[in-house]
């Protein structure tokens, strides 16, 4: 059973970069895309980026001036940072992975986000 | 960016009444990359429905998503205690993913 452990600072001062990581354990870590997603206290969710095993990244353009998300492989990890922070990037941070796999009409995709982490409260605040 | 937009926003019914949810999308979805969450206080999203209307792994078969194009829906036949939480579209194109900005579905 796949399961998402991430960690990273919880209380950053504006200016700062935000920086966390979460690991994969019990799965493929090869086959999938793995996200960063967040959500500001009583809001909804948005989508921050992407990586594969490879390091072949996508981002939100609102947040890609300010995301690096790196992969590394022989952790099965990958980890998300975001520089200049502000009071407005406080948010609840998620990584996430892509799946479930399924083929229609003679293709194969993923298109939504089947395995969670736990989450990580980021506060920013001078 | 194609912008989701749910309705209503929130949804007052009993257990054992069906509740539909809306989700429209700005242009059309691609491929029908449509998914619906499920999300309670202090808990990460739950995946309910992806590529339109396939169930995620161990969603009981209450939960039913349909629609094409710029139109979907999340119909839950027969509400149950458990139910009651907000819910969230989210489409996939061009690499990359948004989120509406839900629907709270609270006890009458």
């Amino acid at each position: 059973q796949v399961q998402l452990q991430q960690w990273g600072a919880g209380l950053l001062k504006p200016s700062e970069t935000l920086s966390l990581t979460c690991a994969v354990y019990g799965g493929s870590f090869s086959g999938y895309y793995w996200s960063w997603i967040r959500q500001p206290p009583g809001k909804g969710l948005e989508w921050i980026g992407e990586i594969n095993h490879s390091g072949s990244t996508n981002y939100n353009p609102s947040l890609k001036s300010r995301v690096t998300i790196s992969v590394d492989t022989s952790k099965n990890q990958f980890s998300l940072k975001l520089s200049s922070v502000t009071a407005a990037d406080t948010a609840v941070y998620y990584c996430a992975r892509e799946g479930p796999w399924y083929c229609s009409g003679g293709s194969c995709s993923t298109d939504a986000f089947d395995i969670w982490g736990q989450g990580t409260m980021v506060t920013v605040s001078s | 960016e194609i912008v989701l937009t749910q309705s209503p926003g929130t949804l007052s019914l009993s257990p054992g009444e069906r509740a539909t949810l809306s989700c429209r999308a700005s242009q059309s979805v691609s491929s029908s990359y449509l998914a619906w969450y499920q999300q309670k206080p202090g808990q990460a999203p739950r995946l309910l429905i992806y590529g339109t209307s396939s169930r995620a792994t161990g969603i009981p078969d209450r939960f039913s998503g349909s629609g094409s194009g710029t139109d979907f829906t999340l119909t839950i036949s027969r509400l149950e205690p458990e139910d009651f939480a907000v819910y969230y579209c989210q489409q996939y194109g061009s690499s990359q993913y948004t989120f509406g900005q839900g629907t709270k579905l609270e006890i009458k």
